[in-house]
């Protein structure tokens, strides 16, 4: 049973507009939640974070919402840029240790 | 400015074949992580260690055995191979003292087993 879920397996913004990366999760003890970028060929890459304390978080182009009552968290990129083509991992925790990744979202942004 | 590096990158083996994938981190991290990513699945955790000569299990556990002799490295092994352990090996580390921290990934070992 997939714990934390990305229902897109893909999505194309064009370049300048908004991305709105989508994840679900079913684990209501899940208390912080991170977003993970990945290029071909490399490891993923730490992009933002949230705590369940809060419900927005922001890092420049980047901004992640929780929603904690829809057990939902989204990612959005504005202004999208071609450089931010690569796939999108979504991850949450219950512990300090343990991470549940969702299967990914591939990205692609159209010049 | 090395972070996670993984050995070997690339390897194949035959069924029933033994190996072991380095991971070795110079971050000083308490915590380290093997996960395994297959196409639809995300990643999931294999094992992981909180600290040097501690080792759990996580979801996808069986075929596998893992050692952290030392603080900065964290070996995984597999005795047999069978062509399901066919996958993208990645190792991550991460600091964790009182709050979640993010983990910091190598970039991967692509094992195939014929």
């Amino acid at each position: 049973d997939q714990q934390v879920k990305q229902n897109s397996p893909s999505l194309s913004v064009q370049e300048g507009r908004i991305s709105i990366l989508n994840c679900d999760y079913t684990n209501s003890m899940f208390d912080y939640f991170l977003w993970y970028k990945k290029y071909p060929a490399e490891g993923p890459t730490f992009l933002i974070s949230i705590s369940s304390i809060k419900d927005k978080n922001e890092d420049g182009r980047f901004t992640v919402f929780l929603n904690k009552s829809a057990k939902h968290l989204s990612l959005h990129i504005v202004p999208s840029q071609p450089g931010d083509s690569a796939v999108y991992f979504c991850a949450a925790s219950d512990a300090a240790y343990k991470y549940i990744f969702g299967t990914g979202t591939r990205l692609k942004v159209l010049a | 400015n090395a972070g996670v590096t993984q050995t070997p990158k690339f390897r194949v083996l035959k069924t029933g074949q033994s190996m072991t994938l380095l991971c070795a981190q110079d971050m000083n991290h308490e915590y380290m992580y093997w996960y395994r990513q297959d196409p639809g699945m995300g990643l999931r955790l294999i094992h992981y260690s909180v600290g040097e000569g501690t080792t759990a299990k996580g979801e996808v556990p069986d075929g596998y055995n893992v050692s952290r002799l030392k603080k900065q490295n964290f070996l995984l092994g597999l005795e047999s191979a069978a062509p399901s352990q066919t996958s993208v090996y990645f190792c991550a580390s991460s600091l964790q003292i009182i709050t979640n921290q993010p983990q910091h990934f190598g970039d991967g070992t692509r094992l195939s087993i014929l």
